[in-house]
């Protein structure tokens, strides 16, 4: 059974428009975290909840929000879709400062 | 520059065989090393991580790291089919930030029966 469980596993957007991508862990992490991975560049960290709190964010534009609406839930709301946003997004958890689990991604392509 | 770099960026090596994957960092900041396997579909996962100079053997699995040269290596012993998958080397700072990874673009291997 899938731990980390991420909706849609593709999606397809036109460019200008706002997307939500949705994720559940079911391994009782407190900490959770998004992971982009394109065709240019490596598996690239962008942001990390605590407690439902913003701890670390290495994405420099606005466009990208993450959305913790339970403790168990991170979802990331992406506006005004650009072709460069096409890449495969990955939640993930961990205990406190030990390994990092992913889900399975979901596939994003800007048209 | 890529912090984390991987080489080779593809392998094949035969059933039963070894495995040898490489990675060098160019931040010395960089105090935990982590290998991730992902399989086709589906999101990375652990294999191991190493902090100490020298070798650390998990099963078939065995990582080396220098520290001096800032690189990590790692070795699959008697591969397997399944082992076929894209291979990631990732870098952390602390044992308190283990959750922000550097990581390299991957070496893909694939084992042939």
């Amino acid at each position: 059974d899938p731990k980390i469980i991420q909706k849609p596993k593709y999606l397809v957007a036109v460019t200008g428009s706002e997307k939500i991508l949705i994720c559940e862990q079911y391994l009782g992490h407190n900490a959770m975290y998004w992971y982009r991975q394109s065709a240019k560049k490596p598996l690239e960290f962008m942001f990390s909840y605590s407690y439902q709190k913003l701890m670390d964010n290495q994405t420099a534009s606005s466009r990208f929000q993450p959305q913790s609406s339970k403790k168990n839930h991170l979802d990331l709301q992406i506006t005004a879709l650009k072709p460069d946003d096409s890449a495969t997004y990955f939640c993930a958890s961990s205990p406190r400062d030990t390994e990092v689990f992913f889900g399975k991604g979901t596939r994003l392509t800007v048209v | 520059q890529q912090k984390v770099q991987q080489s080779p960026e593809s392998l094949s090596v035969p059933e039963g065989g070894m495995a040898s994957l490489n990675c060098t960092s160019s931040d010395r900041n960089f105090q935990y090393f982590w290998w991730y396997r992902q399989h086709s579909g589906e999101g990375p996962k652990a294999l191991m991580s190493i902090f100490s100079d020298g070798d650390k053997k998990e099963g078939r699995f065995t990582a080396h790291l220098n520290k001096a040269s800032l690189h990590v290596s790692l070795h699959i012993r008697d591969s397997q089919p399944s082992d076929s998958a894209l291979y990631f080397c990732a870098a952390s700072y602390s044992g308190g930030s283990n959750y922000k990874l550097t990581f390299g673009k991957g070496t893909l291997l694939t084992v042939t029966p």
